[in-house]
């Protein structure tokens, strides 16, 4: 069974760091690409950026360029979304999702979310 | 940049309706259109792939379909599961970029 396991809810202040996580099972990981989106509370959903475990390969949204930075770890199926300086603005559900190859590169399986709150 | 501009915000109809939402894409694309489902508390799930096909085990009732910018997907006889927001979501070629629709909210009327 595919699955897609993202780390738990995080609360944190402003300008601190954060790196949250996405593990992939029952697939061959290395083999599909990742993308990372971003769901503000009551809002929409917005693509940040994509990797491919299997090379590194990234791209980013311009709109998340320079504020996160995705990363992979296909030694132990993980997938990364990162800031160096968190912003009240950040507050969000971040879900990772898996590029299915059988659906033309639809996200056919997502994880279930990681709530970020970010507070003083 | 492709914007992709769902209507209406909301849509509120009374279970055995059918539905019809809306998504128009600002710039000419290839068929690289999604639909997905999401209910309160979930994560979202794929539909509908590249315009018009089911993905695995998506009722028959589901379908989608287009013309020129305007894409749709229609619920042909609305079960009380199918009230939840739905997403239309556009791919470029490759390497791939996604851009995402605002969402349009299926209620119980």
């Amino acid at each position: 069974e595919v699955q897609l396991v993202q780390s738990g809810a995080e609360v944190k202040e402003p300008g601190e760091s954060l790196k949250i996580s996405c593990k992939g099972s029952g697939y061959s990981f290395s083999s599909y690409w990742i993308v990372w989106v971003r769901q503000r509370p009551g809002k929409g959903l917005e693509w940040m950026g994509v990797i491919s475990p299997g090379d590194s390969y990234i791209k980013y949204s311009p709109s998340f360029q320079g504020h996160v930075t995705i990363s992979a770890d296909r030694s132990i199926s993980t997938a990364y979304l990162q800031w160096s300086s968190l912003q009240a603005s950040d507050t969000a559900i971040y879900y990772c999702a898996r590029l299915g190859d059988g659906y033309d590169y639809s996200l056919d399986f997502w994880g279930q979310g990681t709530l970020v709150t970010v507070s003083s | 940049e492709i914007v992709l501009t769902q209507s209406p915000a909301t849509l509120s109809l009374s279970p055995g309706e059918g539905a019809t939402l809306s998504c128009r894409v600002s710039q000419s694309v290839s068929g690289y259109l999604a639909w997905y489902q999401q209910k309160p508390g979930q994560a979202p799930r794929l539909l509908i792939y590249d315009v018009s096909n089911r993905a695995n085990g998506i009722p028959t009732r589901f379908s989608g379909g287009r013309s020129g910018a305007d894409f749709t997907l229609t619920i042909s006889s609305l079960e009380p599961e199918d009230f939840a927001v739905y997403h239309c979501q556009q791919r470029n070629n490759w390497p791939p970029e996604y851009s995402f629709g605002q969402g349009t909210r299926l209620e119980i009327k």
